[in-house]
């Protein structure tokens, strides 16, 4: 079993729907990071979250720490949050970088 | 635009063959990481260095190796190039306050490696 596991592996949905993708994690962490990895390849950091709640424009993450899960919300989607997104948990101190992904979740809106 | 540069974009090399990848950190940030991207294996860690220091090793091949210069960039060596070491390379960078938890990670654009 992977130490970082997100559900669904493929979404596709309508343009305007609501999205949620999850992740949930085995070890303990001092921080959890949602990505996202656009075709071209290159990865954005969308979200860094140690408790609760962040909000950024249409993209809400969650975090329940006692629970080991996280979970990527998007509102209102469109086409152009079409991308792959990537959950990553980070030890923290002298190991922050040492980030260990899940195997991400492919989104496709279509118009 | 992270602020993290990457070079080469894209490489073609023979299995057998030594590659250099060459990664400039955010202007400030001390911490470099880098990642291999595989289509079998994902997302991997492959080592940090902080201010010219290796600080963590992931699941990197003794036939790699990686260092951080005064000047903070950071280069990785892989050698006796393999078919399997084909992959897109991710350098990252953070830390402009020092290797704590709560700096976001900024990733470079990869370099694309094939090995033929």
């Amino acid at each position: 079993k992977n130490e970082v596991e997100q559900s669904p592996q493929n979404l596709t949905a309508q343009e305007g729907e609501f999205i949620t993708i999850n992740c949930s994690y085995s070890v303990g962490i001092s921080a959890l990071h949602w990505l996202q990895q656009h075709p071209g390849g290159g990865i954005v950091s969308l979200f860094m979250l140690s408790s609760g709640k962040k909000k950024h424009g249409r993209l809400i993450a969650t975090i329940n720490i006692q629970e080991k899960h996280s979970s990527l919300h998007i509102t209102a989607s469109h086409p152009r949050d079409s991308a792959v997104y990537i959950c990553a948990v980070n030890g923290g101190g002298t190991s922050y970088g040492k980030l260990t992904f899940g195997q991400g979740t492919i989104l496709t809106v279509h118009p | 635009d992270s602020g993290v540069t990457q070079t080469p974009k894209h490489l073609i090399t023979a299995t057998g063959q030594r590659v250099t990848l060459r990664c400039s950190p955010r202007s400030g940030d001390l911490s470099v990481y880098w990642y291999q991207q595989s289509l079998d294996q994902g997302l991997q860690f492959l080592i940090q260095y902080y201010n010219g220091e290796e600080r963590a090793k992931g699941n990197i091949l003794e036939r790699f190796s990686a260092q951080q210069f005064p000047d903070l960039h950071s280069e990785l060596n892989l050698s006796s190039l393999e078919l399997g070491d084909s992959a897109l390379y991710f350098c990252a960078s953070s830390g402009r306050s020092g290797p704590i938890s709560g700096n976001t990670i900024y990733f470079g654009e990869g370099s694309w490696l094939t090995v033929v």
